[in-house]
C-alpha cells in the first residue's frame, strides 16, 4: 500500500508561537511531497510542493517565511507555522505521490490558535 | 479563474433519490481523479478515469470522462446517508512536480 501518517491531528496554540506538522510516508520513499490548506466546507487548497533535499515551491501568495517546510528525508516532511495568528486556523493536508498508487493524503492536522 | 469549475456547491437530498455532480474546464487533460473526504480526514481516492468518453463504475457510483476530456460526472444511484461527505474532482498539474489541482467540491448531505 501506500501510508501517509500525519501528526498531530489536533494542536491548538497561542497566538505568536509556531507549531510544527509532521508527514511521513510510512511504506516508500517519497521526493515529493505536498502541504495543503482547507477552511471549513471548502476544497484543499495547495500551498507548497516539499522537494527532498532542496528549497520547497510555494504558490504564489503563500508567505514562505511564514509557512516553512523541510524535507530532509526520503520518508520526512515538516510544515511549520510561525509565529501563528488565529488566521492560520485551518485544517493542514500534505500528501504523496507513490508511482501507480497515485497521491495518498494524511489525515490532516486541525491547527487553532488562541 | 478556476482550472476546474466543480457543481454543484451544495447537495441535500433524502435518502434514496439519485444525484450528478459536474467537474468541468476548458482545458484537456490526460487524466482526472475523484476523491471523497469525510470531516477531519483527509481524501481518500474514488476514481481515476483516462479515456475520453470513459465510464466506470464503482457499486452505486458512475463516473464518466468527457469525450473531448475536459470536464467529468460523478452520478450516485439510490443515495445512501453513508455517501454524506465533500466530493472533490482533481486533475495534475502540467509541471514536473505533478501537483494535484482540485475543484472547489461538492458537499453532500443525505437525509435518512
Amino acid at each position: 500500500g501506500a501510508v501517509v501518517s500525519q501528526h498531530p491531528s489536533r494542536v491548538i496554540c497561542k497566538s505568536g508561537t509556531s507549531v510544527k506538522i509532521e508527514c511521513r510516508s510510512l511504506d516508500f520513499q517519497a521526493t515529493t511531497m505536498f502541504w495543503y490548506r482547507q477552511f471549513p466546507k471548502q476544497s484543499l487548497m495547495l500551498m507548497a510542493t516539499s522537494n527532498e533535499g532542496s528549497k520547497a515551491t510555494y504558490e504564489q501568495g503563500v508567505e514562505k517565511d511564514k509557512f516553512l517546510i523541510n524535507h530532509a528525508s526520503l520518508t520526512l516532511s515538516t510544515l511549520t507555522v510561525t509565529s501563528a495568528h488565529p488566521e492560520d486556523s485551518s485544517f493542514y493536508i500534505c500528501s504523496a505521490r507513490k508511482g501507480s498508487y497515485g497521491y495518498t493524503f494524511g489525515s490532516g492536522t486541525r491547527l487553532t490558535v488562541v | 479563474t478556476q482550472l476546474l469549475e466543480q457543481s454543484p456547491q451544495f447537495l441535500s437530498i433524502q435518502e434514496g433519490e439519485n444525484l450528478t455532480v459536474y467537474c468541468n474546464s476548458s482545458s484537456v487533460f490526460s487524466s482526472l481523479q475523484w476523491y471523497r473526504q469525510e470531516p477531519g480526514e483527509g481524501p481518500v481516492l474514488l476514481v481515476t478515469v483516462v479515456t475520453g468518453g470513459e465510464v466506470k463504475k464503482l457499486k452505486r457510483l458512475t463516473f464518466q470522462f468527457g469525450d473531448a476530456r475536459k470536464d467529468s460526472s460523478l452520478h450516485i444511484t439510490a443515495a445512501q446517508p453513508g455517501d454524506t461527505g465533500l466530493y472533490l474532482c482533481a486533475v495534475t498539474g502540467g509541471t514536473s512536480y505533478g501537483k494535484l489541482t482540485f475543484g472547489q467540491g461538492t458537499i453532500l448531505t443525505v437525509h435518512p
